[in-house]
């Protein structure tokens, strides 16, 4: 099994401010890696795959890096709409996601 | 618009079977992967599995044993059979498209294994 792992597990931002979150995978996945948004009560939104490719219609301030076992989503600038929790999900050998990390308001 | 719902009890008694219904709008279901994950507090979000339009599935070897889903292309809907349940099984389970990456899922919905 490919586990998993995200860093931090929270993180307490404000509006305008330059988020970084980190995934790690306990093998290499290539560039075979996932992001997705959460919001409770509401499905899931993906918003990069292939670690770095944006999903149409997600705003340009994702971005997406990384290959081989690291790997980073970048916000640019917060938004009140980014609040949320974000996980990772490889997809080189069946799927797994990462716990997720909570972004909330400092 | 792609959208995916998903229906079934939301109350399951332990050892019987849990039955999930997911109806697919705004795309045929004859042209895709289709994928049940679900979600709960002490295992995070974990794949089920996936179906083919061609019927063809692929499990996660951890559920394989008491999974077993299906398709109906011209109900456009697919389902989830997962026998033998306890109450680790409480989870939001999601259907979404995708054999990949998933890019539409639906709401959820929280099934409770409990007598």
């Amino acid at each position: 099994d490919i586990q998993m792992t995200q860093s931090p597990s929270t993180l307490s931002a404000s509006v305008g401010d330059r988020v970084t979150i980190t995934c790690r995978a306990s093998q290499s996945v290539t560039t075979w890696l996932a992001w997705y948004q959460h919001k409770p009560g509401k499905a899931p939104k993906l918003l990069i795959y292939k670690a770095s490719t944006l999903e149409g219609g997600v705003p340009s301030r994702f971005s997406g890096s990384g290959s081989g076992t690291e790997f980073t989503l970048t916000i640019s600038s917060l938004q009140p709409d980014d609040f949320a929790t974000y996980y990772c999900q490889q997809y080189h050998s069946y799927f797994t996601f990462g716990p997720g990390t909570k972004v909330d308001i400092k | 618009q792609v959208q995916l719902q998903e229906s079934g009890p939301g109350l399951v008694k332990p050892s019987e079977t849990l039955s999930l219904t997911c109806t697919v709008s705004g795309v045929s279901s004859s042209s895709n992967y289709w994928s049940w994950i679900r979600q709960s507090p002490g295992r995070g979000l974990e794949w089920i599995g996936y179906i083919y339009y061609s019927g063809n599935t692929k499990y996660n070897p951890s559920l394989r044993s008491r999974v077993t889903m299906s398709i109906d292309t011209p109900k456009n809907q697919f389902s989830l059979k997962l026998k033998s349940v306890t109450a680790a099984d409480t989870a939001v389970y999601y259907c979404a498209d995708g054999g990949s990456h998933f890019g539409y899922w639906g709401q959820g919905t929280l099934v409770t294994v409990s007598s």
